[in-house]
């Protein structure tokens, strides 16, 4: 069965300074991962996907994360953290040929300092 | 022009009651998805259907019982409600297994 350690379910950063967030899977097949973002009262919104292409990928406002198939990672990490990054972040993960069932992680926390 | 829509946004009842929340998505997505979060932000899928047909049933009780009308729609309906169903609910859609799913704003059911 796949599944999802996250590192840290809070995280505090200054703005400006870099923000990573760790996300650790388990699955017995090469998986689908995802990071979602969830803003206070919101609904998920999904940063970026790795799908067995680029093993770097970019996603919106900023971020950016790294599948590590040894290290069996996929850490998230933008170079400036803004004050609006301010939220909860997820790590999903769906395996291939599993009904696209995404199994996410705890969350992390991310809060941006002055 | 909203992707995933949930009605209704907030919903609080009492235990026992029955009651619904609707889902629509109008990205033309082929299979929507159920999930709950629970009052520590832990999120885990409920359902899945692909064209009205279900195809993930994850240990739910059986007073939660989805309809999928159309390809369009997926509904939750609970049944005799009690209070460890207070959570959020949060429908998704996604077209195939590959690409990434789309989640609604959610509804935050209270149980008292």
């Amino acid at each position: 069965a796949q599944s999802v350690t996250q590192l840290g379910s809070h995280v505090s950063v200054s703005e400006g300074a870099l923000v990573l967030l760790r996300c650790n899977y388990s699955s017995s097949v090469p998986p689908y991962l995802f990071w979602y973002v969830q803003y206070p009262n919101q609904g998920l919104q999904l940063l970026l996907k790795y799908t067995s292409a680029a093993t770097l990928v970019k996603g919106i406002n900023g971020f950016e994360a790294e599948f590590k198939k040894s290290e069996t990672s996929f850490h998230l990490t933008k170079p400036s953290a803004h004050m609006s990054d301010a939220a909860e972040y997820f790590c999903a993960v769906s395996e291939r040929g599993g009904g696209n069932k995404l199994t996410f992680g705890t969350g992390t926390q991310l809060k941006v300092e002055l | 022009d909203t992707a995933v829509s949930q009605t209704p946004k907030y919903l609080v009842t009492q235990m026992g009651n029955d009651k619904s929340i609707k889902c629509e998505q109008n990205l033309g997505h082929d299979t929507m998805y159920w999930y709950k979060q629970d009052s520590k932000k832990f999120l885990k899928i409920m359902f899945s259907y692909n064209n009205k047909e279900l195809i993930i049933n994850e240990t739910v009780p059986n007073r939660f019982s989805p309809k999928s009308p159309d390809k369009a729609h997926l509904n939750l309906h609970i049944n005799s409600l009690e209070l460890g169903d207070s959570a959020v609910y949060f429908c998704a859609s996604s077209q195939g297994e590959v690409y990434e799913q789309y989640f609604g704003p959610g509804t935050r059911l209270t149980v008292t």
